[in-house]
Formats: C-alpha cells, sequence, structure tokens
C-alpha cells in the first residue's frame, strides 16, 4: 500500500524558515518523480514544486522560485521542501504527492498545516 | 503558463442527476489533464488520469472527455458520497496548474 505521510509543519514568524518531510512507503520511490502541492484555508489547490527521479531537476512556480527547495533522498524514501523567506501568504497545508507520468498526481498523503504569523 | 478554466464554481444537484465540470486550458494539453474529488478536511484522490483513465476502485459513474484545450468531468447518478469539491490539474507543461475547483452540492 502505497503510504506518504508528510511532518515539519507548525507556526512560523514572517522571514524564518521552515522544512517539511515527507515519508514514502509501499512503492519503488526512486522509480517517480515527486511534487509538493499546497492549499491555503478555503482556497484550492497550488502545485508548489516537482522533482525528478534522481533529483537533477526541479521545477517551481514563480510564487515560490527562489524561496522554496525541494529535494528528495532515495536510500530514505524521503521528500523535504526547504522553505525560506516565509510570507503570510503561504499558510496553507501542504501535500506531498507522487507524480505518474501518465495518471498525474496520483497518491497523496494527508498533509501538513504550516502558518506563518508574528 | 498554461491557464486553466474550471467551471461552474459550484454546482446544485438532486440524487440520481448527471453533473458535468468543464475545464479550459489556455493552450493544447495534449490529454495529460487528471480530476481530483476533495472532502472537507481530507487530501484530494485522484478520480481520472490522462483524460479519461479511470483509476481503479473508482466508480463507473465518473467519466472524463476531451482533447485539445476542453475537457469534461461528469459524474452519472450523483450519490450523497460524491458530494465534494473537484478540481482539474493539467500536467503537460510546468507549471502544473489547476483548475479553481468546484464545489457539488445538493439541491
Amino acid at each position: 500500500e502505497v503510504q506518504l505521510v508528510e511532518s515539519g509543519g507548525g507556526l512560523v514568524q514572517p522571514g524564518r524558515s521552515l522544512k517539511l518531510s515527507c515519508a514514502a512507503s509501499g512503492f519503488t520511490f526512486s522509480n517517480y518523480y515527486m511534487a509538493w502541492v499546497r492549499q491555503a484555508p478555503k482556497k484550492g489547490l497550488e502545485w508548489v514544486a516537482t522533482i525528478s527521479t534522481s533529483g537533477s531537476r526541479t521545477y517551481y512556480p514563480d510564487s515560490v522560485k527562489g524561496r522554496f527547495t525541494i529535494s528528495r533522498d532515495n536510500a530514505k524514501s524521503s521528500l523535504y521542501l526547504q522553505m525560506n523567506s516565509l510570507k503570510s501568504e503561504d499558510t496553507a497545508t501542504y501535500y506531498c504527492a507522487r507524480h505518474d507520468h501518465t495518471m498525474g498526481l496520483d497518491y497523496w498523503g494527508q498533509g501538513v498545516m504550516v502558518t506563518v504569523s508574528s | 503558463d498554461i491557464q486553466m478554466t474550471q467551471s461552474p464554481p459550484s454546482l446544485s444537484a438532486s440524487l440520481g442527476d448527471k453533473v458535468t465540470i468543464t475545464c479550459q486550458t489556455s493552450q493544447n494539453i495534449n490529454k495529460y489533464i487528471a480530476w481530483y474529488q476533495q472532502k472537507p478536511g481530507k487530501a484530494p484522490r485522484l478520480l481520472i488520469g490522462f483524460t479519461s483513465r479511470l483509476v481503479s476502485g473508482i466508480p463507473s459513474r465518473f467519466s472524463g472527455s476531451g482533447s485539445g484545450r476542453d475537457y469534461s468531468f461528469s459524474i452519472s447518478n450523483v450519490e450523497s458520497e460524491d458530494i465534494a469539491s473537484y478540481y482539474c490539474l493539467q500536467y503537460d507543461n510546468s507549471p502544473w496548474t489547476f483548475g479553481g475547483g468546484t464545489k457539488l452540492e445538493l439541491k
């Protein structure tokens, strides 16, 4: 059974940093692109980052480019999101998701809440 | 960037109705569109990928179609468990983009 479990969320002040983790199990982690998606309270879904199987290629929307860094450790079947210079508009539930090239984001974690506030 | 226009933003249906949601993209996405269901407090769940491929275990009352820039998602015979929000996602080109969502409610 595919499982994705996020951790590392919490309350952080504007301008500070936070690192999210996602532990994957139930599939060969190194064979899949992985992604982060967020959802602000009462809002829609926003794609945040994607990383290739080896980690050599990363993709971001303009809203987080230069502030967020996605990475992975295939030996540990883990995905990470380093978030720097956090803003109030980064407040959201962050989901880790597996990316299947044919089907899209096919498995999602339960999400972790990040609140950016002073 | 590819723009996604999902409509309608909300939908009211009776049990047993057929409902349809559309997503129009600003350029051809080569059928790389997925549809998700999300219930309050839960993660999104993939229902359909690559325009029309139903995920294993998802009821056949859910369906998708389209090509080029125009795509649709339908639920035939709406059931109470289908009350949720629905989102489309294009994953043909980065940045991947979601539609704005459609909230399905019971009439």
